[in-house]
């Protein structure tokens, strides 16, 4: 049982455009929702995090957007650069879960120059 | 201030070889977390530990186990190794509860044949 979906393995952008990046929940016990990027033999690295009170979190060129009623949220790059190009992940979090996540299959993100 | 470190980084065992995976930090954290990532597969939690001398099962624990005898480090051992095993596994940790993003080792690339 998938609880934390990303359904786009991957995704290709233009340079400077906006790159949107989507991951879709099932359990409504989450209450904070975070995005780590990955590059290869890399671990992942945290990028931006939201919390189930907010609709909106902003970071310089990163926005997350959290939509509970549809438990879906997404990750807004603007504008995308070539070091962008990595694998993103969502992850979930439940309030009395001794701090685990649980993960998304990734997305994929490639700038195209 | 190295963080989170993993070791080895990589590792080829045969079927039924045994081998323990280290994972220390020096940022004093109290919770930790192994992860194994399979393609399309996301990140899955094998154990964590929320203090020395304490661990807890995750999401796939069968074949593993590990160990917490010192604060900083967190031990995963497979007994028996098999093919179902190869996989990246990474480590993480936080300082404790709180909305607060876990911190990720470079992970340890193993293969079973």
């Amino acid at each position: 049982d998938q609880q934390v979906k990303q359904n786009s393995p991957s995704l290709s952008v233009q340079e400077g455009r906006i790159s949107i990046l989507n991951c879709d929940y099932t359990n409504s016990m989450f209450d904070y929702f975070l995005w780590y990027k990955k590059y290869p033999a890399e671990g992942p690295t945290f990028l931006i995090s939201i919390s189930s009170i907010k609709d909106k979190n902003e970071d310089g060129r990163f926005t997350v957007f959290l939509n509970k009623s549809a438990k879906h949220l997404s990750l807004h790059i603007v504008p995308s650069q070539p070091g962008d190009s990595a694998v993103y992940f969502c992850a979930a979090r439940t309030f009395f879960g001794n701090e685990k996540l649980t993960f998304g299959t990734g997305t994929r993100l490639t700038i195209i120059p | 201030n190295a963080g989170v470190t993993q070791t080895p980084k990589f590792r080829v065992l045969k079927t039924g070889q045994s081998m323990t995976l280290l994972c220390a930090q020096d940022m004093n954290h109290e919770y930790m977390y192994w992860y194994r990532q399979d393609p399309g597969m996301g990140l899955r939690l094998i154990h964590y530990s929320v203090g020395e001398g304490t661990t807890a099962k995750g999401e796939v624990p069968d074949g593993y186990n590990v160990s917490r005898l010192k604060k900083q480090n967190f031990l995963l051992g497979l007994e028996s190794a098999a093919p179902s095993q190869t996989s990246v596994y990474f480590c993480a940790s936080i300082p404790g509860q709180g909305n607060q993003p876990q911190h990720f080792g470079d992970g340890t690339r193993l293969s079973i044949l």
